[in-house]
């Protein structure tokens, strides 16, 4: 079975500030993907980053960034000086091949970036 | 990146109605669909899978007379709610695969259904 946990239900913190979402995955399979997107009150879902389960490397985008460790089975994502169009509802997601490719979504964490 | 798009983005109905929500792919093709619905504040559940030319996998719990769903076309691909109740009101999203799987996977702009 496959399962992604978001346990940070809503996050507000003052902009500048930097915030970690938390990702906590479950699968036994030994090839899966990681997501994360955002969906701002438009509904849309936006598409951050996607990591295979081969690459442990930790990556930078801009103010994004993201730290993948299978030996805890999480892949954290943080925000650096944060700011006020940040705020979103952010959903860590994973795909499993012997899961039928389908995307599980975790619950998703409200982010609120105070100005 | 590819393109999805959904239609239309919002559609109010009356109860007893049936509609129709289109899923397209428009600058590639998409073998596998997926369609997913999202209750306010709440995560997107994953309704069912659909493949063009085969019939669709549904979800546990998810009713197959109620979501119906079509796959005729690799850019396209339908979900229709059939005799809508005001409980069927919700967010309906569908994301199309590209190549093997759902390595890369676009959504659309998602569908805001509203039965009165």
């Amino acid at each position: 079975a496959q399962k992604v946990t978001q346990a940070q239900t809503e996050i507000s913190v003052v902009e500048k500030e930097d915030v970690t979402l938390d990702c906590v995955y479950e699968t036994r399979d030994t090839t899966y993907y990681l997501f994360w997107y955002k969906q701002p009150p438009s509904g849309e879902l936006v598409f951050l980053i996607r990591r295979n389960s081969f690459d442990e490397q930790n990556e930078i985008s801009g103010r994004y960034s993201w730290n993948f460790q299978k030996s805890t089975s999480s892949f954290n994502f943080t925000i650096t000086a944060s700011q006020v169009v940040d705020s979103a509802v952010y959903f860590c997601a994973l795909s499993a091949v012997r899961g039928g490719d389908k995307i599980i979504f975790g619950k998703g964490t409200r982010l609120h970036i105070l100005p | 990146g590819a393109v999805v798009s959904q239609h239309p983005s919002r559609v109010i109905c009356k109860s007893g109605t049936s509609v129709k929500i289109e899923c397209r792919s428009l600058d590639f093709q998409a073998t596998t669909m997926f369609w997913y619905r999202q209750f306010p504040k709440q995560s997107l559940m994953l309704m069912a899978t659909s493949n063009e030319g085969s019939k669709a996998t549904y979800e546990q719990g998810v009713e197959k007379d109620k979501f119906l769903i079509n796959h005729a076309s690799l850019t396209l691909s339908t979900l229709t709610v059939t005799s809508a109740h005001p409980e069927d009101s919700s967010f309906y999203i569908c994301s199309a695969g590209r190549g093997r799987g759902v390595t890369e996977a676009f959504f659309g702009q998602g569908t805001r259904l509203t039965v009165v």
